[in-house]
């Protein structure tokens, strides 16, 4: 079973529309963070979140985190075509040795 | 510079062979990990390891084995090739966890390993 569930698994939108992409789990975790990875790259971060209910700004993407710690969500305001990649959320389960797991992201295409 | 480099970018071999993945940080982190994506750009942690500890996750096959020769270099070394070796490896790296418990991970670009 997936530790870390992401939806969409695909999005593709129009430039200038909005989106949320999803990060969900049963377990509880001790932060979580958000990457984002183009084609021929790795993984670049993107932000953490820590505290249960925390809300990040970057920019048009806003971050929060769940009051449970148990999922976060990422919102893209006015997609642009430089947003496309694949969108990872990863985190660091409390009780374990403290290694990221990652999901299996959100690959999102915003089309001119 | 770049931050976490790893080599070769690509390395396409016949099943059997014994091949290596060589990665060095210039960031002074602490602690390295080598993580495996998929196909379906499932990224799969491999090991982590610092100069105390190695983690290996549970599900790797003994034939992959990771070598440090110093704290900036942690190289992937498999043998006897699989066709399921086949992947984007990524070796990246963190400082020590910080008081939150948040590793933030620099990636290196990625190898891809292609097995014949």
């Amino acid at each position: 079973t997936q530790l870390l569930e992401q939806s969409p698994q695909f999005l593709s939108i129009q430039e200038g529309e909005n989106l949320t992409v999803y990060c969900n789990s049963s377990s509880v975790f001790s932060s979580l963070q958000w990457y984002r990875q183009e084609p021929g790259e790795g993984p670049v971060l993107l932000v953490t979140v820590v505290t249960g209910g925390e809300v990040k700004k970057l920019k048009r993407l806003t971050f929060q985190f769940g009051d449970a710690r148990k999922d976060s969500s990422l919102h893209i305001t006015a997609a642009q075509p430089g947003d496309t990649g694949l969108y990872l959320c990863a985190g660091v389960q409390i009780g374990s040795q403290g290694n990221l797991i990652f999901g299996k992201g959100t690959k999102l295409s915003v089309k001119p | 510079d770049t931050a976490v480099s790893q080599t070769p970018k690509y390395l396409v071999t016949q099943m059997g062979n014994d091949k290596s993945i060589k990665c060095e940080q210039n960031l002074g982190h602490d602690t390295m990990y080598w993580y495996k994506q998929d196909s379906k750009k499932f990224l799969k942690i491999m090991f982590s390891y610092n100069n105390k500890e190695l983690i290996i996750n549970e599900t790797v096959p003994n034939r992959f084995s990771p070598k440090s020769p110093d704290k900036a270099h942690l190289n992937l070394h498999i043998n006897s090739l699989e066709l399921g070796d086949s992947a984007v490896y990524f070796c990246a790296s963190s400082q020590d966890r910080g008081a939150s418990g948040a590793n933030v991970l620099t990636f290196g670009a990625g190898s891809r390993l292609t097995v014949l």
